[in-house]
């Protein structure tokens, strides 16, 4: 167990719903990172948050938002859903911000249909 | 050329053996070198990290770092059934600011 909570643990979405999904970090940890995983891929990296700022972001549209709130915990948005969207999606929570070992959540499955 | 390669596998090892698992990355900047271990429908577990060159050891499990050939790699000694599983390598480091770039992942079967 790393202490890092994910919800909803499956989510089935139609094409072109919105969807937010939360994330819990280790106690400590203030700094949350958000993956997709697609079948059969490596994480692929989203965006960082560190106290409550956006602090790097991989090569993913505007439709992918998210937010930090004070106490550390953090969502991910994603708008316009489309079926590559399906994905697993993983929230990483670090003690200190780059250049350090992440702990995952369980993920969230989300499948666009 | 992606950041991070590593062979898909399957990686088939008799139980007992040690299993090799490889990993090469481009960005000569990182500094942090991380092995996850992933199982069927599971989230990532980090189970070992390394920041040196050499050898890192930590119970049945060793990752080497050689920078000079951008290479890391997992070795997992008595292997059993339950080491069956996909192997992400990662790294992290100036270049690629706060995120961490994961490879494709080794699948892993110990056959009994």
């Amino acid at each position: 167990e790393t202490g890092v909570t994910q919800s909803p643990t499956h989510l089935i979405k139609t094409r072109g719903q919105q969807v937010t999904l939360r994330c819990s970090s280790q106690s400590g940890h203030n700094t949350v990172s958000w993956y997709q995983q697609a079948l059969g891929q490596g994480p692929q990296f989203i965006f960082q948050y560190y106290r409550e700022e956006e602090n790097g972001r991989g090569n993913f549209p505007p439709r992918f938002s998210g937010l930090q709130f004070p106490n550390y915990s953090s969502e991910l948005n994603v708008n316009a859903l489309e079926l590559d969207d399906s994905a697993l999606y993983l929230c990483a929570s670090s003690p200190r911000r780059s250049d350090t070992e992440a702990f995952f959540g369980q993920g969230t499955r989300l499948t666009v249909v | 050329q992606k950041e991070v390669e590593q062979n898909s596998g399957p990686l088939s090892v008799p139980e007992g053996a040690i299993a090799s698992l490889n990993c090469t990355y481009s960005d000569r900047g990182s500094q942090s070198f991380f092995w996850y271990r992933q199982y069927s429908g599971k989230s990532p577990e980090l189970i070992m990290f390394i920041y040196s060159n050499g050898d890192k050891e930590d119970g049945r499990f060793t990752a080497q770092l050689n920078k000079a050939s951008q290479y890391v790699s997992l070795l997992i000694r008595d292997s059993q059934p339950s080491d069956s599983a996909t192997y992400l390598c990662a790294v992290n480091g100036p270049s690629s600011a706060s995120k961490i770039i994961f490879g494709s992942g080794t699948r892993l079967s110990i056959r009994p």
